[in-house]
């Protein structure tokens, strides 16, 4: 079965700082991955997704991720962090018709 | 395009009742999914629908639960006897096509509380 493994349940950044969050899959077939992004009480927002073609992709909100198929992972990434990311990330991969999601990480800037 | 809508946004059932959530996807998307998420878990699926047609259910869907789609529009998900482990956020989503290839669009959710 298709799954996602996020690494580090919450992760900790200053304003401005590198963002790094961290997602290893696991897929018997070439997977669609994606990234999700919730602010409270809210629902998912997709960010970016990879489905073949360009191993970078670029995401809303100046995030982008990339697609190692010889790591397994799909690794999301912004060069500098704003208090609005603060939120919490799902790393999902497809599985047939719908989509698995991870566990997810909980960003938290500090100012 | 005016999203997709949940209601309630919040419920608050004693133990044993019964409670009936609502999703209304977005009007041409022909997909729809359930989803329940728990604190500090990702969501986790529960069913989904092509049109009016339910083509699989997970098998945390127990007996108690069940989901209808009856003219390939808004979907109902009635939990019957609820029990507090049931105490989760039920998130709806819509795709129009398969969802690997769109992703899905989410709605708000619906919190549910059970005492």
């Amino acid at each position: 079965a298709q799954s996602v493994t996020q690494l580090g349940s919450h992760v900790s950044v200053s304003e401005g700082a590198l963002v790094l969050l961290r997602c290893n899959y696991s897929s018997s077939v070439p997977p669609y991955l994606f990234w999700y992004v919730q602010y409270p009480n809210q629902g998912l927002q997709l960010l970016l997704k990879y489905t073949t073609g360009a191993t970078l992709v670029k995401g809303i909100n100046g995030f982008e991720a990339e697609f190692k198929k010889s790591e397994t992972s799909f690794h999301l990434t912004k060069p500098s962090a704003h208090m609005s990311d603060a939120a919490e990330y799902f790393c999902a991969v497809s599985d047939y018709d719908k989509i698995i999601f991870g566990k997810g990480t909980r960003l938290h800037i500090l100012p | 395009d005016t999203g997709v809508s949940q209601d309630p946004r919040h419920k608050i059932t004693k133990r044993g009742q019964n409670v009936t959530f609502r999703c209304d996807p977005i009007s041409e998307h022909n997909r729809l999914y359930w989803y329940r998420q728990t604190l500090g878990q990702g969501p986790e699926f529960l069913t989904y629908f092509q049109n009016e047609a339910q083509l699989e259910k997970s098998r945390l869907l127990s007996d108690r639960f069940s989901a209808e789609r009856p003219k390939g529009s808004f979907s109902t998900l009635e939990i019957q006897r609820t029990e507090q482990g049931d105490s989760a956020m039920y998130l709806c989503a819509s795709s129009r096509g398969q969802a690997p290839n769109y992703g899905y669009t989410f709605g708000s959710g619906t919190r549910l509380t059970v005492v």
